[in-house]
């Protein structure tokens, strides 16, 4: 079975500019969680979708990030414009299907630098 | 406020000796604690998980023991193997109510030496 695949991997960018992850979730996920991490802490949540629904983006910043999941299947985040403290690991999850609800399949993560 | 703590940054320990991981929790909604481990530049994976239901659950070399009273749960694992060298995480989700959203701790590093 494939895991959640997240592209790109790295990301630098200067600041101001435009970005955006993608991500894939495992087969038959039907909920969707985009993470922030920062250095030295651990995964910080800003939203889950229940197929395209955003369930949850109580701490998605809204000025700059949005993201979408048109089709219910694969996500897409963007920050526009980038600041430098947006500099972090972007980790995209998975859950559902027969592995429960409550234990989330993590991507690699794209880790994004801003110049 | 941190919700989940791990207040050890880092861990070391001989190979084929216990390592014993703490993780504390100050919300009393919490039903559904996990631990994750990460290796360098991957995402974190799943190890072993506990409903607030049980006070153990065991996985091969793995166990996580939870006391609700004390708001704490503890990962186990032995014996410790160099591969086990890792970021590990605990989080923790009230699944009742948030529909599992998880809430991790910082993050222990276990370095496991041969």
């Amino acid at each position: 079975e494939a895991g959640v695949v997240q592209s790109p991997r790295y990301k630098i960018i200067e600041k101001k500019q435009p970005v955006a992850f993608w991500c894939n979730p495992i087969s038959g996920h039907n909920t969707l969680y985009w993470y922030l991490q920062n250095l030295g802490q651990g995964p910080e949540l800003l939203i889950r979708y229940e197929n395209e629904e955003a369930v949850d983006d109580s701490q998605l910043p809204k000025d700059r990030f949005s993201a979408e999941r048109l089709k219910g299947v694969d996500s897409t985040l963007k920050i526009q414009p980038a600041e430098l403290g947006d500099s972090a690991v972007y980790l995209c999850a998975s859950s559902g299907g027969t592995s429960g609800a409550n234990e989330q399949f993590f991507g690699p993560g794209t880790r994004l630098t801003v110049l | 406020d941190q919700q989940v703590k791990q207040n050890s940054p880092s861990l070391s320990v001989q190979e084929g000796r216990i390592s014993i991981l703490n993780c504390d929790y100050t919300n009393s909604m919490f039903d559904y604690f996990l631990w994750y481990k990460k290796y360098p530049a991957e995402g974190p994976t799943f190890l072993i998980s506990i409903s607030s239901i049980k006070d153990k659950n065991e996985d091969g070399r793995f166990t996580v023991f939870l006391n609700k009273s004390a708001k704490h749960l503890s990962l186990h694992i032995v014996p410790s193997q160099p591969g086990d060298s890792a970021v590990y995480f605990c989080a923790a989700s009230d699944y009742g109510g948030s529909q599992g959203n998880l809430i991790f701790g910082k993050g222990t590093k276990l370095s496991v030496k041969p």
